[in-house]
């Protein structure tokens, strides 16, 4: 069973770039599709993309802010969002799909990024 | 505008019935994509609780059920439990925004 740990600094300060990692036990982290989303306190989810060698896609919303990317010798998946602001704080989860579905059947405990000075 | 909407909270007493609608348009689940159900207890991660608009993961009651129709999608919850107050997401993909859409969720009150 594949389980997920985020990771990251839970303190950007504005206009900085936040940096997250995903760490993927259990299986392989080749040949999957794997995404962040994240949540606001208090509110509801939010999709920030999915990366796949060669199909990766972004919110529109964030899009120019956001890069994600895989690294297979460490097993990490990765999200960098850049020139933060007081909006991007949020609970930051990493997900993957089960097999056969895009559902989002396995996510990880979460990580809470705080942008502030 | 890419959205799912759903009811910001809902209720019913233990034993009871409720669903909780889902309704969307025909850039997302009118087009025939999947509708997918989350269950969120405070300070956990999303729970996936149905997946391909009426399919239960391993290890979820068949008290929670999904169903869908044009461009709306429903969760029923039966047999109502105090353990299910928790907030609810549905989930599709829509081709306007090229990416996940998420509801914005659902508040249940098992009073």
């Amino acid at each position: 069973q594949v389980q997920l740990q985020e990771s990251g600094p839970g303190l950007v300060k504005p206009s900085e770039t936040l940096s997250l990692t995903c760490t993927v036990s259990g299986d392989s982290i080749s040949n999957s599709y794997w995404t962040w989303i994240r949540q606001p306190a208090g509110k509801g989810l939010e999709w920030i993309g999915r990366f796949y060698p060669g199909d990766t896609s972004y919110n529109p919303s964030l899009k120019s802010r956001v890069t994600m990317s895989v690294d297979r010798s460490k097993s990490l998946f990765s999200l960098r969002l850049s020139s933060v602001t007081a909006a991007d704080t949020a609970v930051y989860y990493c997900a993957t799909y089960g097999s056969g579905s895009d559902a989002f059947e396995i996510w990880g405990q979460g990580t809470m990024v705080t942008v502030s000075s | 505008q890419s959205v799912l909407t759903q009811p910001p909270s809902v209720s019913g007493a233990p034993g009871q019935r409720v669903t909780i609608s889902c309704t969307g348009s025909s850039s997302n689940i009118g087009a025939g994509y999947d509708v997918h159900w989350y269950q969120q207890v405070p300070g956990t991660a999303p729970k996936l609780l149905i997946y391909g608009n009426n399919n239960r993961p391993s290890g979820v009651p068949d008290r929670f059920s999904g169903s869908k129709s044009g461009t709306s999608a429903a969760l029923a919850i039966t047999g109502l439990q105090p353990e299910d107050e928790a907030d609810y997401y549905c989930h599709s993909y829509d081709t306007s925004l090229s990416g996940v859409l998420f509801g914005g969720g659902t508040k249940l009150t098992v009073l």
